[in-house]
């Protein structure tokens, strides 16, 4: 069975610019999460959506972070304008909906941002 | 709110030693705790979990109990191995019925640097 895909796996972009990071969660998983990690923060959610409804969208990344999901095997996330503070591995996972159901991750995209 | 701390890294051991991550927790519900393991390029993936106060969850030698009163969940082996060389993140899930009930809290995670 396919795991969650993520591409792309590296991406660079100038301050400024508008990037766009994608992910197929598992086949069948209807909820959905993106998370930041750093080394500082370790992970942090930025969006939770269950059945395409977004149900929590991370507070502090609100303003120039939108995830979307327009169906159920594929999701977006649109970073603009970006900031050198955004560098960090942007995970994507998935899971079952019932109670506590384990998250699969994607293996993540790098971000640069100069 | 709710929030997770654990041992900050990073850990250096040698093989065939013992290690301890220290997990503590603060929530007003009542969670399911968890660890997940990072090898380098790959994203975490679950280690174990345990939904109930005072039992006990284990994979691949590590074990950790869900002690209540304590709100702590600290993770143990008692030899480790290079192959066991990565990031391990104490997690909660908040037992809140309805839209929340799979979110995670992670903690920052501990490096483990296991040497031969």
């Amino acid at each position: 069975d396919a795991g969650v895909t993520q591409t792309p796996r590296h991406e660079v972009a100038e301050k400024g610019q508008t990037i766009i990071l994608k992910c197929e969660p598992v086949s069948g998983h209807n909820d959905l999460f993106w998370y930041r990690q750093t080394k500082i923060q370790g992970l942090e959610l930025l969006s939770y959506f269950r059945s395409k409804s977004l149900m929590e969208d991370g507070g502090a990344f609100k303003d120039r972070f939108k995830a979307e999901m327009l169906n159920s095997s594929f999701s977006t996330l649109k970073i603009q304008p970006t900031e050198p503070k955004d560098s960090a591995v942007y995970l994507c996972a998935s899971s079952l909906t019932g109670v506590y159901a384990e998250q699969f991750f994607g293996p993540g995209t790098r971000l640069t941002v100069l | 709110g709710d929030s997770v701390t654990q041992t900050e890294g990073p850990v250096t051991l040698s093989e065939g030693t013992s290690l301890t991550v220290n997990c503590s927790y603060e929530t007003k519900q009542y969670p399911t705790l968890f660890w997940y393991v990072q090898y380098p390029g790959e994203g975490p993936q679950l280690l174990f979990k345990v939904p109930k106060a005072n039992e006990k969850g284990s994979n691949r030698g590590f074990e950790a109990t869900y002690n209540k009163e304590a709100t702590s969940f600290h993770l143990q082996k008692a030899s480790v191995q290079e192959s066991d060389s990565a990031v391990y993140y104490c997690a909660l899930a908040p037992m809140n019925y309805g839209g929340s009930g799979n979110k995670l809290i992670f903690g920052t995670g501990t490096l483990l640097s296991v040497k031969p």
